[in-house]
């Protein structure tokens, strides 16, 4: 057990729609990153939270949007959700910015049908 | 650039010991990581060896690294069955401020009984 926990577990929605997706970090850890897991592949790094602010961006477009709040909860928001959006969507968690150790979810099941 | 190599498919028998092999790209890594995921689940963290270390022993696991030619194993002793899962190595990428893990594709290791 990491101590991370997210929610929901699954979800569908339909091409067009809007999610979110949330994460609760380990207490005391006031750096959260999210990774999206296409099925056969690693994690693609989305972005990065520290201390309520984006502290790094992955390739992925602004329709993928996140916050943090100050009770180590967070939140990735995707807009005009495509069909390639489908995957396994995990957040991790640290204490520090840079170099810490990251600690993960058990991820989020998004599919977009 | 950012890549991060693995072999995908590993099969060994119960008790032998495994070996899965990792190469990566960027030479400024502070950290390399190695973690498991089972079916359905996020990712574990099994070990991690700073960059300045060559060898890292963990009960049945032992992690070597070669600098050099940017080369990280992990080696898991006495295998068995629950050690069936995927694989997966991780760099800490880049010298920014950024705590952006480079995942390899991931090597699914087969234990037969």
């Amino acid at each position: 057990e990491t101590g991370v926990t997210q929610s929901p577990t699954h979800l569908i929605k339909t091409r067009g729609q809007q999610v979110t997706l949330r994460c609760s970090s380990q207490s005391g850890h006031n750096t959260v990153s999210w990774y999206q897991q296409a099925l056969g592949q690693g994690p693609q790094f989305i972005f990065q939270y520290y201390r309520e602010e984006e502290n790094g961006r992955g390739n992925f477009p602004p329709r993928f949007s996140g916050l943090q709040f100050p009770n180590y909860s967070s939140e990735l928001n995707v807009n005009a959700l495509e069909l390639d959006d489908s995957a396994l969507y995990l957040c991790a968690s640290s204490l520090a910015k840079s170099t810490d150790t990251q600690y993960f979810g058990p991820g989020t099941r998004l599919t977009v049908l | 650039g950012e890549d991060v190599e693995q072999s995908l498919f590993l099969s060994v028998r119960e008790g032998d010991s495994s070996v899965i092999n990792c190469t990566y790209t960027d030479s400024s890594s502070t950290y390399l990581y190695w973690y498991k995921q089972e079916p359905g689940a996020g990712l574990q963290l099994l070990t991690y060896i700073f960059s300045n270390m060559d060898m890292k022993q963990d009960q049945r696991l032992t992690v070597l690294l070669n600098k050099k030619d940017k080369h990280l194993s992990l080696r898991i002793a006495d295998t068995q069955t629950g050690d069936s899962a995927i694989y997966f190595c991780a760099e800490s990428y880049g010298s920014s401020n950024t705590g952006k893990l480079i995942f390899g594709q991931g090597t699914t290791l087969q234990v037969k009984p």
